[in-house]
């Protein structure tokens, strides 16, 4: 069975503080994939980055970066110089590669508020 | 533009009133889902479907029906709604099975059961 665990329910930071949003999963697949997922107030899901289980390599894209560490299984998401825009909740997701309905299991989501 | 579009957005019903939330995609996908979200337990899948007339359970299919009778359409069917099944519900489409194609999300369907 997979699992996707975001142990910080909600988080609050003043604009211009950085912070991490934190992601740990188990699967027992070899070959799996890494999701996060933006969901703004309006409600709609917004795919930010996928990361495949043989690519450790971080990214960073602006004010966003992404810590993949196989060796503790996680994922972290860093918003950098944090903005009102960004509050929201981040969702982190998990595919497995033998998943017969392409199914992504999804951590319960962090809320992410973001105060001027 | 490629689209998935569900109907209603909002719907607010009442318990045993049978209803259909639509979903509707133009990227000619073959993989279908739909899942519902709720506090603290995010997204789960509810069914899926690879393809015309083929669908299957997902985790948590209780209470739900779906049909797949056209590539494009992927109904979701309450029989007799109960007010556990208030939640906001995602369709979803893939183009293919593969662990890491990317997935296209619907605006959301907010359903209240009264």
């Amino acid at each position: 069975a997979q699992k996707v665990t975001q142990a910080q329910t909600e988080i609050s930071v003043v604009e211009k503080e950085d912070v991490t949003l934190d992601c740990v999963y188990e699967t027992r697949d070899t070959t799996y994939y890494l999701f996060w997922y933006k969901q703004p107030p309006s409600g709609e899901l917004v795919f930010l980055i996928r990361r495949n289980s043989f690519d450790e390599q971080n990214e960073i894209s602006g004010r966003y970066s992404w810590n993949f560490q196989k060796s503790t299984s996680s994922f972290n998401f860093t918003i950098t110089a944090s903005q009102v825009v960004d509050s929201a909740v981040y969702f982190c997701a998990l595919r497995g590669g033998m998943n017969a309905g392409n199914m992504l299991t999804f951590g319960g989501g962090t809320r992410l508020m973001v105060k001027p | 533009e490629a689209q998935v579009t569900q109907n209603p957005r909002y719907l607010i019903t009442v318990t045993g009133k049978k209803l259909t939330v639509t979903c509707s995609q133009n990227m000619n996908h073959e993989y279908m889902s739909w899942y519902r979200q709720d506090p603290g337990l995010g997204l789960r899948q509810i069914y899926y479907s690879m393809n015309v007339e083929v669908t299957d359970k997902g985790d948590v299919p209780e209470g739900y029906k779906v049909s797949r009778k056209e590539k494009r359409n992927f109904p979701l069917i309450l029989e007799s709604p109960s007010p556990n099944q208030t939640s906001l519900y995602f369709c979803a489409t893939t183009r293919g099975g593969g662990a890491g194609t990317e997935a296209f999300f619907g605006q959301g369907t907010r359903l209240t059961v009264v």
